[in-house]
């Protein structure tokens, strides 16, 4: 059990560039989750698969982004035309199915994003 | 919409004193509902968790009760210690699993 990994752990990039992210979920866990984390405030849900399938998506989850999980392994999310606002740690979790983990979600260590 | 809300920080103790961060919550249905750490530059841990009214999650000398008739979580450790230094939070999650957090609570443990 490797835990859940995230890449890159930081990336600095200018207003306007798009960013793509890495989440390696834990293996067997079926369900993935990303937030967002803002200076001072507790992550916000951002997005959730089940296996391949995107579930649902926050309203914080707007037109620039979009996340990916296929063959329901790892998982991506971009950003599109980044904003000064974007700049935020991203975080992954994962979690087995919940039969058995009775919502227990696993965190990675986050990427922190910086626009500047 | 589902909310948490937790004390502010940040929460500043002498080492063995007792800890207390209040949470509460506003929820549809049953939630679990768990506490979070997270130590500096380090990730998200999940410290505790209860699953329905009346359980008692416990971990690391940390206490929490689920209580439905004042849906509160409140965070308890009988002496804290240096190291209990971190963020800590509160959260629910829904029938999907989704986490709702609250701000957090930062606790500083001075020797």
């Amino acid at each position: 059990d490797t835990g859940v990994s995230q890449d890159p752990r930081h990336k600095i990039t200018k207003r306007g560039q798009n960013v793509t992210f890495r989440c390696d979920p834990i293996s067997e866990h079926n369900r993935l989750y990303w937030y967002r984390q803002t200076l001072g405030q507790g992550p916000e849900f951002l997005t959730y698969f089940q296996n391949e399938a995107q579930l649902e998506k926050s309203r914080l989850l707007s037109d620039r982004f979009s996340a990916e999980r296929p063959k329901g392994s790892f998982s991506t999310l971009e950003i599109q035309r980044t904003e000064q606002g974007d700049s935020a740690m991203y975080l992954c979790a994962s979690s087995p199915p919940l039969r058995l983990a009775k919502n227990i979600q696993y965190f990675g260590a986050g990427t922190r994003l910086s626009v500047l | 919409g589902n909310s948490v809300t937790q004390m502010e920080g940040p929460v500043t103790l002498s080492e063995e004193a007792f800890l207390t961060i209040n949470c509460t919550y506003t929820a549809t249905g049953y939630p679990s509902l768990f506490w979070y750490v997270q130590y500096p530059g380090e990730g998200l841990q999940l410290l505790l968790k209860a699953t329905k009214a009346d359980d008692k999650g416990s971990n690391k000398g940390f206490e929490a009760t689920y209580r439905k008739e004042t849906t509160s979580f409140h965070l308890e450790k009988g002496s804290v210690q240096v190291s209990d230094s971190a963020v800590y939070f509160c959260a629910l999650s829904d029938s999907w699993g989704k986490l709702q957090f609250g701000a957090g609570t930062q606790v500083v443990v001075t020797p």
